[in-house]
């Protein structure tokens, strides 16, 4: 199916192991991001993508790893969970507008509940 | 100072009221402006992007005052599947990039 999916929906881990979250878009769109969202917190950028082999930092990166050898693949490592890192994981494609004044638009997948205890 | 803010809520309206939420923005260099929509435990969607002009919606109309760096969302008629949280969403020049903030969202409930 089209989209963009992430997996697993629901994980749960023990500190200091490592655990990666997958997500995966058709649309062949450039641009990936990684959110994590916290009560209280908006949706904070964690890393994103430009394009196959280009990765850079968001504003949360510490303790997370992540790569991009396919376009359509995303994938985002815990290298060591930590309390701190239970939250939603939310994996988004962005659909750039060639031409025009239209805003871009981020495609989000539906998430994942990590629960690090 | 946040980079985006908004009133968390929650917002409690009767069915057929007319609500409105504003957001504001620190980066006077900001571009774009969106508005997103989130369920519960879903992930966000595009509700609406804002432009200079003000846009139009059906029942939901966006409007930028980049004077003041405030955006605005206002529903008429609200119904029952209004209720969610809207999140207001700004981008700015960064690095080659463009910065996306999310606002951490103002919840709406719709009441019967």
């Amino acid at each position: 199916d089209a989209g963009i999916t992430q997996s697993p929906r629901y994980k749960i881990t023990e500190t200091g192991r490592q655990v990666t979250l997958m997500c995966h878009q058709t649309w062949s769109h450039s641009y990936m991001f990684w959110y994590r969202q916290d009560l209280g917190h908006g949706l904070r950028l964690i890393y994103y993508s430009a394009a196959a082999d280009i990765t850079d930092k968001g504003e949360v990166p510490d303790g997370y790893v992540v790569s991009r050898s396919k376009t359509e693949n995303f994938p985002l490592t815990l290298e060591s969970a930590t309390r701190s890192q239970t939250s939603v994981y939310f994996c988004a494609s962005e659909a750039k507008v060639l031409s025009g004044s239209s805003p871009d638009t981020q495609y989000f997948g539906p998430g994942t509940r990590l629960t690090v205890l | 100072r946040k980079e985006v803010e908004q009133d968390p809520g929650p917002f409690n309206v009767p069915e057929g009221a007319t609500v409105a939420f504003n957001c504001t923005y620190s980066n006077s260099a900001s571009q774009s402006f969106f508005w997103y929509r989130q369920d519960c435990r879903k992930e966000p969607k595009l509700l609406m992007s804002v432009y200079s002009s003000g846009n139009e919606d059906g029942r939901f109309t966006a409007q930028l005052n980049r004077a003041s760096q405030y955006i605005s969302l206002l529903i008429r008629d609200s119904k029952l599947s209004d209720s969610a949280t809207y999140l207001c969403v700004v981008t700015a020049p960064s690095g080659g990039y463009q910065k996306v903030t999310f606002g951490i969202g103002t919840k709406l409930q719709v009441i019967p």
